[in-house]
């Protein structure tokens, strides 16, 4: 298995631009989450999913959308880029929510 | 909302040394779970240890062990015999449902 995955590992974007993060688990795990983590700061959750076709709100959410086609794939979506959003962003998932979060590897994000 | 707090921004310890890292948490909950994530400058989110709020008896994983005080709300950590590869960040997590909330860290640096 290969855990949970994160596409790109590092991207420059303009102010406005948009992209797609994307999240891939192969562990058949129901619950996924996106996650931000500024620079000396804790992570914070932006929106989460507990199944195919169902996601909801974090904490963070504005400037951000996402979609829950598959159990597998959970990608974050940023439409118009701004300078607030440079940050580190981490996907996760669990099986259950007893369980603990497996996290992916971390797309680092600037917006210049 | 759920908030954590750790006070320690940096803390230092000799190899070989014992040291304890604070957590304390605000919550009207009373089922929650309680982590000790590890960032070290890969950036991959690493679990140390994790606790259910309704088990009484502290969580020990190897060198790694917890002190939790659900009146009081706090969670410590203590690391035994420290190594430098414990060198890291350390994030104390709460989670209550989907909502998962983290500390802002305590960056930890082993000496020789």
């Amino acid at each position: 298995n290969a855990g949970v995955t994160q596409t790109p590992k590092f991207r420059i974007l303009k102010i406005g631009q948009s992209m797609t993060l994307q999240c891939t688990q192969d562990m058949n795990h129901n619950y996924m989450y996106w996650y931000r983590q500024d620079p000396g700061m804790g992570l914070k959750l932006i929106y989460y999913s507990v199944g195919a076709g169902i996601t909801d709100k974090g904490e963070v959410p504005n400037g951000y959308n996402v979609s829950r086609s598959t159990t597998e794939d959970f990608p974050l979506r940023l439409e118009l880029a701004a300078p607030s959003q440079t940050s580190v962003y981490f996907c996760a998932s669990i099986r259950t929510r007893q369980e603990t979060q497996y996290f992916g590897p971390g797309t680092r994000l600037l917006v210049l | 909302a759920q908030t954590v707090t750790q006070s320690q921004p940096e803390m230092s310890v000799q190899e070989a040394e014992t040291v304890t890292l604070s957590c304390t948490y605000d919550t009207s909950e009373s089922n929650y779970y309680l982590f000790w994530y590890k960032q070290p400058p890969s950036r991959q989110m690493i679990l140390v240890i994790r606790q259910e709020a309704y088990k009484q008896q502290n969580a020990t994983e190897n060198r790694f062990s917890v002190n939790f005080q659900k009146a009081a709300k706090s969670f410590s950590l203590k690391i035994s015999d420290s190594q430098l590869g414990d060198t890291a960040m350390y994030f104390c997590a709460f989670m209550r449902g989907n909502d998962m909330r983290f500390g802002a860290g305590t960056r930890l640096t082993v000496k020789p």
